[in-house]
This record gives C-alpha cells, sequence and structure tokens, in this order.
C-alpha cells in the first residue's frame, strides 16, 4: 500500500511568518511530487510540482524535496490571512496516477 | 480552473434514483480522471481513462459506473446508491504525455444521498 502522509493540523501561525508543512511518502519509486491547496467547499487547485532533489521557489512559495529521506515539504513565505486552506500532498504511482494525503490545514490569523 | 467543468454542481437524489455527473475538459488533454472526497479521508481515486491505461479502483462499487466517449468528456453513472455516498466527486485531467503528471481539477459535483 503505497501511502502518502501529512500532519492534519491545524498549523496555526501569525500574519506575515512561515508556514512550513511537511509530508513522506513510502515509494521510493516515485519521481513527482505535487502541492495542491484546497479552500473550504472547493476543488484542490496545483500550486507546485517538484521532480529532483532541492528547492524550487515560485513566489511566496518554495518546495524542497530529498528523496533519500522520502519528505516533501512546502514553505511559504510572508504567510497571509487568504493562506488558510488545507494543503495537500501528492506523490505519482506509475505513469497515470497520484496517491493524495489527507492535507494538513493551514490558518494565518490577522 | 474553468479548464475542468462538472455539473451539476449539486445534486440531492434518493437510493433508488438513476442520475449521471458530467465532466468536460477545454485544455486538450486527453487523460480524465474521477475521484471521492469524503470528510477526513484522502482523495480516492475511483477511475482512470488515459491513451496508456484505463484504470479502476477495485474497491468501488458497481453501483458507479464511468463513461468515456472520447479524450473531452467523462460521465459518471450513478444507480442505487447509499447514503455513505454522499461526497463531492471531483473530476480531473491530466495532459497524458508522458512525464506528465499534473492534474487539473473541476469544481466538483457535491452529491447527498437521502
Amino acid at each position: 500500500q503505497k501511502e502518502v502522509e501529512q500532519n492534519s493540523g491545524p498549523l496555526s501561525v501569525p500574519e506575515g511568518a512561515i508556514a512550513s508543512l511537511n509530508c513522506t511518502y513510502s515509494d521510493r519509486g516515485s519521481q513527482s511530487f505535487f502541492w495542491y491547496r484546497q479552500y473550504s467547499g472547493k476543488s484542490p487547485e496545483l500550486i507546485m510540482s517538484i521532480y529532483s532533489n532541492g528547492d524550487k521557489e515560485d513566489g511566496r512559495f518554495t518546495a524542497q524535496l530529498n528523496k533519500a529521506s522520502q519528505y516533501v515539504s512546502l514553505l511559504i513565505r510572508d504567510s497571509q490571512p487568504s493562506d488558510s486552506a488545507t494543503y495537500l500532498c501528492a506523490v505519482n504511482v506509475g505513469y497515470s496516477t497520484l496517491t493524495f494525503g489527507k492535507g494538513t490545514m493551514l490558518l494565518v490569523s490577522p | 480552473e474553468t479548464g475542468v467543468t462538472q455539473t451539476p454542481r449539486h445534486l440531492v437524489m434518493g437510493m433508488t434514483n438513476k442520475k449521471s455527473l458530467k465532466c468536460e475538459q477545454h485544455l486538450g488533454h486527453n487523460a480524465m480522471y474521477w475521484y471521492k472526497q469524503s470528510a477526513k479521508k484522502p482523495l480516492e481515486l475511483m477511475f482512470v481513462y488515459s491513451l496508456e491505461e484505463r484504470v479502476e479502483n477495485n474497491s468501488v462499487p458497481s453501483r458507479f459506473s464511468p463513461e468515456c466517449p472520447n479524450s473531452s468528456h467523462l460521465f459518471l453513472h450513478l444507480h442505487t446508491l447509499q447514503p455513505e455516498d454522499s461526497a463531492l466527486y471531483l473530476c480531473a485531467s491530466r495532459a497524458g504525455d508522458r512525464g506528465s503528471f499534473e492534474q487539473y481539477f473541476g469544481p466538483g459535483t457535491r452529491l447527498t444521498v437521502t
């Protein structure tokens, strides 16, 4: 059973702080890793993808991948109340499918 | 993501009804997916249609029946559902090229079975 584990949270951070979201996965063969943001009552929105070890930055978001340790993380700098959402980690399984974690709820307080 | 549309957005049905969910993607993709999202559970893959393969989650009951007439349209036919089938049903699409794994979701259909 290929699994993706995330702390369900909520992770509470003050506005302007750095939010750090973590994810571990069980399949060493996984090559592609994704972060989705899901607002309450909405569908998941792809915000980051990462394929190689190291960091990938996009605006206030940085994805970090460590395949040896089988973890992927998402950093959100200068967190805003509008970042409050559930963040889903997803990992590819084969060519067609993704396995999703349960998600971490992030709450950014003004 | 307006590239993937789903109808209806909300559906209330009795256990003896038959209904269908529709998904359409305008992204030129050639892989489409149905997911079920229940409270406090991870997204559950139900069905995949792609050029490479068709995947069915063997745990999905036969009261859910997919149909994919072409690369832009995907249906989920529902019959004799149970209250535990109430959930958010999400459609997603992917470019389908090997090495391209990003999936883009539609807005979902909120299904309530009474």
